[in-house]
């Protein structure tokens, strides 16, 4: 069983830029959220797609969007980035939308960095 | 809104003793759950035990346990027997029961030291 992978690791862009995150979710899960942690704070809702359509959204602007696969793999995509994105983006898998146990399995993130 | 808050930003102690982390919480819902993760410098969140608001009896995983007050709205870890490996950052969570989504709502997190 292959555990929840993100890529790139660490990326550094400027601002204005576009930046694609990727995340390949658990074998066996249909949902991918995906959080933004900023540096020394808990992680941030940003939205959550099942069975590849976005069923919900955290308070964050339409400059983040995102895709979900029929694998189930996902994107995150960030347009016009901004000095204030600089954060870890992390990505959860689960099974079931919002009807499962709960339980979330978590990537090691993707870090990026806007000058 | 659902709100988490942990007001102790580090903690430290020693091998072998025991520690607890604080959690409150604020919600209107009667069905959630709880959760405390870890994440160590390798960034990756793991998740260290989960509690049911429905379930009275505390949640306990190895060294790991909860006091979840309910009433209260309050969720704390104990950690026994503190091992190096132990040092993390630790995050309380909440998420409702039956959304939509399996949305968390994070803390801001206690950064442990386990020292020797």
């Amino acid at each position: 069983e292959t555990g929840v992978t993100q890529s790139p690791t660490h990326l550094i862009k400027t601002r204005g830029q576009q930046v694609t995150l990727r995340c390949s979710s658990q074998s066996g899960h249909n949902t991918v959220s995906w959080y933004q942690q900023a540096l020394g704070q808990g992680p941030q809702f940003i939205f959550q797609y099942y069975r590849e359509e976005e069923n919900g959204r955290g308070n964050f602007p339409p400059r983040f969007s995102g895709l979900q696969f029929p694998n189930y793999s996902s994107e995150l995509n960030v347009n016009a980035l901004e000095l204030d994105d600089s954060a870890l983006y992390l990505c959860a898998s689960s099974f079931g939308g919002g009807a499962g146990t709960g339980e979330l399995f978590f990537g090691e993130g993707s870090r990026l960095t806007v000058l | 809104a659902q709100t988490v808050t942990q007001s102790q930003p580090e903690m430290s102690v020693q091998e072998a003793e025991t520690v607890t982390l604080s959690c409150t919480y604020d919600t209107s819902e009667n069905n959630y759950y709880l959760f405390w993760y870890k994440q160590p410098p390798s960034r990756q969140m793991i998740l260290v035990i989960r509690q049911e608001a429905y379930k009275q009896q505390n949640a306990t995983e190895n060294r790991f346990s909860v006091n979840f007050q309910k009433a209260a709205k309050s969720f704390s870890l104990k950690i026994s027997d503190s091992q190096l490996g132990d040092t993390a950052m630790y995050f309380c969570a909440f998420m409702n029961y039956g959304g939509a989504t399996n949305k968390l709502i994070f803390g801001t997190g206690t950064l442990l030291a386990v020292q020797p």
